[in-house]
């Protein structure tokens, strides 16, 4: 069974930057459909972008297009999710999820990583 | 852009009892590509049903999903405890790949 081991909580400033990473445990990590979706604090769950390592296609929501970059290093199986110009706004838990095909769903999550945006 | 809405916003029930939830397509879907998820507090979503109507690996069959069209519904059949969470609904197709319902949060009566 593959597991998803996202990296720890951060704290950053408004203005900055922040990277989360999702490392996967191996077996046909370059095939996966490897996705990012966050969670604000009292909101739904919302769809950020994703990435197929083997096929290098990247895919964004047009809500966060420009400002996120996803990338993915098959030496580590490990996936990252960066997101630029943070405001508080962006304070949220960022997951990533993973599909072997789109008719199956995000079968598997990691763990969550809370980003808190604060002066 | 496809526009799922989920109905209703929250749902209060005891344990025992049958729990529908709804979810409504803008436009036509294929339900080939229509999932629910449970999420409760402090831990990641859970895939119950992919396919419209497939039940995921280790999920229990007091879960059933149905529907095609613009109309979809989950159905809990005698709650237990651990099912009072947020359940989302997720179409995969264009702008965004993955869109969301915005949730039902079922809680307990």
């Amino acid at each position: 069974q593959v597991q998803l081991v996202q990296s720890g909580a951060a704290v950053k400033k408004p203005g900055s930057s922040v990277k989360v990473s999702c490392k996967t445990s191996g077996r046909m990590f370059s095939t996966f459909f490897i996705n990012w979706v966050r969670q604000a604090p009292g909101q739904g769950l919302a769809w950020m972008g994703g990435i197929i390592p083997f096929t290098g296609k990247i895919e964004h929501a047009q809500e966060f297009q420009g400002r996120v970059t996803i990338t993915a290093d098959d030496s580590t199986s490990t996936a990252h999710m960066e997101v630029s110009s943070l405001s508080p706004e962006d304070t949220a838990v960022y997951y990533c999820a993973i599909t072997e095909s789109v008719d199956l769903g995000l079968a598997i999550w990691g763990q969550g990583t809370l980003v808190t945006v604060s002066s | 852009e496809i526009v799922l809405r989920q109905s209703p916003g929250t749902l209060s029930l005891s344990p025992g009892e049958r729990a529908t939830l709804s979810c409504r397509a803008s436009q036509t879907i294929s339900s080939s590509y229509l999932a629910w998820y449970q999420h409760k507090p402090g831990q990641a979503p859970r895939l119950l049903i992919y396919g419209a109507s497939s039940r995921a690996t280790g999920i229990p069959d007091r879960f059933s999903g149905s529907g095609s069209g613009t109309d979809f519904t989950l159905t809990i059949s005698g709650l237990e405890p651990e099912d009072f969470a947020v359940y989302y609904c997720q179409h995969y197709g264009n702008s965004p790949l993955f869109a969301f319902g915005q949730g039902t949060k079922l809680e307990i009566k």
